[in-house]
């Protein structure tokens, strides 16, 4: 089982509606979670860190369940800028230089 | 600021040429780490450092070499370039825990370099 796990997607969505990726994570002891976006043949870049109790950026919502052990990113009203690569990453212990990544999902939002 | 700053952009190798990638960072950071991104693969650690005089082996070392002899930069070093080396390399470099007082522990990434090994 990979340590960090994706549906590649594509998710293709109209303009304005609302998706939402997970991403699963299997070491139970992780830490620190964020997502990266990632657009074709650039670099990532930090979207959000999530946090223990949720946290929202506009029209980014980000939940941690540790029971379950995922994350999600939610993305409301939709932008053809949305599209893009969304990339979890999880770094699996504190003081730690470690940053597990992800494949990556692919959200095409359509006009 | 311009954060992390990599060169080359671009490169063309002929299989059993060397060369090297630089990479800069101006933010201080401790940690600093070359990853490779190949089309279904993600991204991979190929080495890392955690402070000035220091590297260590991540994933998929095997083929490079590098060196940290000062704090802002970070060299990737291919000795005999092979066309499975062909790939998009990304530097980036992160604070060490409990320097960001965010917490956070960002990994920011340069832009990248591709290189091709013919």
């Amino acid at each position: 089982r990979k340590e960090v796990e994706q549906d590649p997607g594509p998710f293709n969505v109209p303009e304005g509606a609302t998706v939402a990726f997970n991403c699963t994570y299997s070491n139970s002891a992780s830490q620190s979670f964020f997502w990266y976006r990632q657009d074709c043949r650039k670099e990532p870049k930090l979207l959000m860190s999530v946090y223990s109790s949720g946290n929202e950026d506009g029209r980014f919502t980000a939940q941690l369940n540790r029971a379950s052990q995922y994350i999600s990113l939610l993305i409301r009203d939709s932008k053809l800028s949305d599209s893009a690569t969304y990339l979890c990453v999880v770094t699996p212990t504190s003081g730690t230089y470690k940053y597990i990544f992800g494949t990556g999902t692919r959200l095409k939002v359509l006009a | 600021n311009a954060g992390v700053t990599q060169t080359p952009k671009f490169r063309v190798l002929k299989t059993g040429q060397s060369m090297t990638l630089l990479c800069a960072q101006d933010m201080n950071h401790e940690y600093m780490y070359w990853y490779r991104q190949d089309p279904g693969m993600g991204l991979r650690l190929i080495h890392y450092s955690v402070g000035e005089g220091t590297t260590a082996k991540g994933e998929v070392p095997d083929g490079y070499n590098v060196s940290r002899l000062k704090k802002q930069n970070f060299l990737l070093g291919l000795e005999s370039a092979a066309p499975s080396q062909t790939s998009v390399y990304f530097c980036a470099s992160s604070p060490m825990p409990g320097q960001d007082i965010s917490g956070a522990n960002v990994l920011t990434f340069g832009a990248g370099s591709r290189l091709t090994v013919l």
